[in-house]
């Protein structure tokens, strides 16, 4: 069926450390993804995005890597700050223009 | 430059009344969708819309629900004779006509039913 899951559902990380968050996606013919992190009573803010042919994409503090062989996505964050706390989602499109399906969240807790 | 804005953030509803939910795109922002959000899950789509059409309303329960993006005005998602199970977070998101695909979201309407 359709999912898009995570493999932790928490994450605890010092605070300076890096953050690596990961996802399994079900359905090979996705062809685009995107990272969301929500925040408390806020709406999901995007993060970074990455299409089916490329294997990295690099951000500010952020990068996503897509395996497609093995359907998994993995986001990392360097020097993770206290402001990175929130919840991370993975999502994934099955054609351009269309609806996102998203995984169930990673809860991305980060110590002093 | 106003991001996606939805309206009213908070709603309280009784079983049996209606609830309408409003959702402002960026502006140039011609694509809606519609999210639904259950305490502790993720998002799960409902309804795409283009102005005056409903692209993909798969998510969409069958009864009492119901979408519009008409040529002038909000996107509104019409809950009829609300239950219990309606209480959750409805985001609505939204994508220029050109765009990669990221969808910007709003920050919620955040439905109770009592």
């Amino acid at each position: 069926g359709e999912s898009v899951g995570l493999h932790l559902p928490t994450l605890s990380v010092q605070e300076g450390d890096n953050s690596i968050i990961n996802c399994a996606y079900s359905n090979s013919a996705s062809d685009y993804f995107i990272w969301y992190k929500q925040e408390s009573g806020k709406g999901p803010q995007f993060i970074i995005d990455i299409r089916s042919n490329m294997d990295k994409r690099q951000g500010q503090r952020v990068t996503v890597l897509l395996n497609k062989t093995v359907k998994h996505l993995s986001l990392q964050i360097a020097a993770t700050q206290p402001g990175d706390s929130a919840v991370y989602f993975c999502a994934e499109r099955r054609n351009q223009g269309g609806k996102l399906i998203f995984g169930q969240g990673t809860e991305l807790s980060v110590k002093p | 430059n106003a991001g996606v804005m939805q309206n009213p953030r908070h709603l309280v509803r009784r079983r049996g009344q209606e609830a309408r939910l409003r959702c402002s795109p960026m502006k140039g922002h011609s694509h809606v969708y519609w999210y639904r959000q259950l305490p502790e899950e993720g998002l799960k789509f409902m309804v795409y819309l283009q102005k005056e059409n409903i692209i993909d309303e798969s998510g969409m329960p069958k009864e009492r629900f119901s979408a519009e993006f008409p040529k002038e005005g909000p996107s509104i998602l019409r809950i009829q004779q609300v239950v219990r199970g309606d209480s959750a977070a409805y985001f609505c998101a939204s994508r220029s006509a050109g765009g990669e695909g990221e969808q910007f979201f709003g920050p919620g309407t955040r439905l109770t039913v009592l």
